[in-house]
């Protein structure tokens, strides 16, 4: 079973909506998660991080985790075309010092 | 700019061949981690050094080795190339999370590999 799991299928929304992307991931002990973006030919970049269960908020961005169902989620309010880009889950397995990352989805904002 | 710098940015080759991945970490920063990103596989954990030592390894193919010299930079062999080699190869680095407590990593551009 992989440590985290993200549907990789593209999204495209017109510019102005709601983009809402998931990720869920294996073992409940885990307690880093983080959400790094990837605009094309660069490498990823943080773009949020949060410790154990909650909400984080950071201008437009909000990122959730549900440790009850081992579910992390990133929002993006009034989406730009600047935030087309792969966005990508990834956990930090405890004992180990790596980051484990999800397929990564792809987002389109349509002006 | 992350300050993480990769060569060479694009390689073309042929099967059989070895090629070698340079990386140079953001000044200060210790570890230097490898990862593999393909369509189909995502971002795979190659390996990570610190200060000079392997540190973790992920799903590093035996025709594949890496090391990190005394001034910190490093560099990923791959050897004996097959088709399915062909991916972009990212060097990250960061400060030692288990005194910074945090996931960053700070990754070059990466390299991209064709292998004909």
């Amino acid at each position: 079973q992989k440590e985290v799991e993200q549907d990789p299928g593209p999204l495209s929304v017109p510019e102005g909506a709601i983009v809402s992307l998931n990720c869920t991931y294996s073992n409940s002990a885990f307690q880093y998660f983080m959400w790094y973006r990837q605009y094309s030919r660069k490498g990823p970049e943080l773009l949020m991080y949060t410790y154990s269960s909650g909400n984080k908020e950071d201008g437009r961005f909000t990122a959730q985790v549900d440790k009850s169902s081992k579910y992390i989620s990133l929002f993006i309010r009034d989406s730009q075309p600047s935030d087309s880009a792969t966005y990508l889950c990834a956990v930090w397995p405890n004992g180990n010092n790596r980051l484990a990352f999800g397929k990564g989805n792809q987002v389109v904002v349509i002006p | 700019d992350s300050g993480v710098t990769q060569t060479p940015k694009h390689l073309i080759t042929a099967t059989g061949q070895r090629v070698t991945l340079r990386c140079s970490p953001r000044s200060g920063d210790l570890s230097v981690y490898w990862y593999q990103q393909s369509l189909d596989q995502g971002l795979q954990f190659l390996i990570q050094y610190y200060n000079g030592e392997e540190r973790a390894k992920g799903n590093i193919l035996e025709r594949f080795s890496a090391q990190q010299f005394p001034d910190l930079h490093s560099e990923l062999n791959l050897s004996s190339l097959e088709l399915g080699d062909s991916a972009l190869y990212f060097c990250a680095s960061s400060v030692d999370w288990a005194e910074a407590g945090t996931g960053e990593l700070f990754f070059g551009e990466g390299s991209r590999l064709t292998v004909l």
